[in-house]
């Protein structure tokens, strides 16, 4: 059973400070990770995309996947109240069948 | 650009009450999902389509039936609502199918069962 593990929180952050929200997975065989951020009641909303070993910086925002260990990891600098929402890991892994594989998702909470 | 919409965005059923949802994209995208999500769960794959005229099972596809109408449309079809099947349903599309092709959601739809 393929899985993508997420702490359900919530995280709690002050205001200016870093959130740094963690997933892991169980299939070696992953070839991409996808953060996407949902608020309360909306859908889900891509914020990023990672394939190679690393980081990727957008922003705010950087997603690090580290193959070996199997965790990808979302940081979210100067963390601002609007950040304040639910964020999925998803993982797309190899063979036969192509799908994303979701966490059930990190709550975050950014507080004045 | 409206992106993917669905329909209705709320209904409450009877049990043994039948109903389908819709969903259009107008991105022109190939693939078309249906997830459903649940309390402490993630999204979970109830069917999805890769390309117009192909139809497969995800995780979880008892108690649905799917067409795929058009390249646009996506259709999701319950035949006997049960309680197990409230939940939020999204419909969600992409360029390609796989798993290197993000998702696009629509707004979901809010199913209760009683």
């Amino acid at each position: 059973q393929k899985e993508v593990e997420q702490n359900s929180g919530p995280l709690s952050v002050p205001e200016g400070a870093i959130a740094s929200l963690n997933c892991t997975y169980s299939d070696r065989g992953s070839q991409s990770f996808f953060w996407y951020r949902q608020y309360s009641g909306k859908s889900p909303e891509l914020i990023m995309f990672i394939y190679s070993n690393g980081d990727k910086e957008d922003g705010r925002f950087t997603a690090q996947l580290n193959k070996a260990s199997q965790y990808v990891s979302l940081l979210i600098r100067d963390s601002q109240p609007s950040d304040s929402a639910t964020y999925l890991c998803a993982g797309g892994f190899s063979g036969g069948y192509n799908k994303l594989i979701f966490g059930a998702g990190t709550r975050l909470a950014v507080h004045p | 650009n409206a992106g993917v919409t669905q329909t209705p965005k709320f209904q409450v059923l009877k049990t043994g009450q039948s109903m389908t949802l819709q969903c259009a994209q107008d991105m022109n995208h190939n693939s078309m999902y249906w997830y459903r999500q649940d309390p402490g769960m993630g999204l979970r794959l109830i069917y999805y389509s890769a390309s117009e005229g192909t139809t497969d099972k995800g995780e979880v596809p008892n108690g649905y039936n799917v067409s795929r109408l058009n390249k646009r449309e996506f259709s999701l079809r319950l035949e006997s609502a049960a309680p197990s099947q409230t939940s939020v349903y999204f419909c969600a599309s992409s360029e390609v199918q796989g798993a290197n092709s993000p998702l696009h959601f629509g707004n979901g739809t809010r199913l209760t069962v009683t």
